[in-house]
């Protein structure tokens, strides 16, 4: 999962496989949340977001779940793919906010 | 094609010399922000704008400039540039407010000598 610090979390899975790349958020009020995606050399990619009032959220092969009772949100790529590779970003926000934070990320590398 | 273009990409500069980083969006989107983004950091805000003529600062704002006197403009001003501002920035935009999924640049990579 992500953390501060000076680390980028890794994580490497075979092509086809399954992903979860997990985010622990710190506000309590916020009420929703957005993936990211980062290629290199590139910003960031909106991929799926997820409001409080749900618990799960699907689009074409991602999934992302929320855990309000633990402050945790993840998400899942179904059948890997090596144009998975980047970094994943998880941010939050909250109803009337005027920003998104964001976490550290987390770099995905699919294995051929 | 909905875009958010920032100038340069990539500028290798001296302490103390003025530079500009310009960033255009064609949505016609009220919010626009600037981050720096640093190893193991993530992206910290630097200053957003909720509409022309408003901005405020964001996380990081110390050493930085900005100016929102078209919709569509949002430059990042660093007056005396010094080396700690070295880093890979991002500007972004969103339709209203702050807290909906933001559009960002593809980033510029300074280098403050």
């Amino acid at each position: 999962g992500e953390s501060v610090g000076l680390h980028l979390p890794t994580l490497s899975v075979q092509e086809g496989d399954n992903s979860i790349i997990n985010c622990a958020y710190s506000n309590s009020a916020s009420d929703y949340f957005i993936w990211y995606k980062q290629e290199s050399g590139k910003g960031p990619q909106f991929i799926i977001d997820i409001r409080s009032n749900m618990d799960k959220r699907q689009g074409q092969r991602v999934t992302v779940l929320l855990n309000k009772t633990v402050k945790h949100l993840s998400l899942q790529i179904a059948a890997t793919q090596p144009g998975d590779s980047a970094v994943y970003f998880c941010a939050e926000t909250s109803t009337g906010a005027n920003n998104l934070f964001f976490g550290t990320g987390t770099r995905l590398t699919v294995i051929p | 094609e909905a875009q958010v273009t920032q100038n340069p990409r990539y500028l290798i500069t001296v302490t103390g010399k003025k530079l500009t980083v310009t960033c255009s969006q064609n949505m016609n989107h009220e919010y626009m922000s600037w981050y720096r983004q640093d190893p193991g950091l993530g992206l910290r805000q630097i200053y957003y704008s909720m509409n022309v003529e408003v901005t405020d600062k964001g996380d990081v704002p110390e050493g930085y400039k900005v100016s929102r006197k078209e919709k569509r403009n949002f430059p990042l001003i660093l007056e005396s540039p010094s080396p700690n501002q070295t880093s890979l920035y991002f500007c972004a935009s969103s339709p209203g407010t702050g807290n909906q999924p933001q559009h960002f640049g593809d980033g510029t990579r300074l280098s403050i000598l």
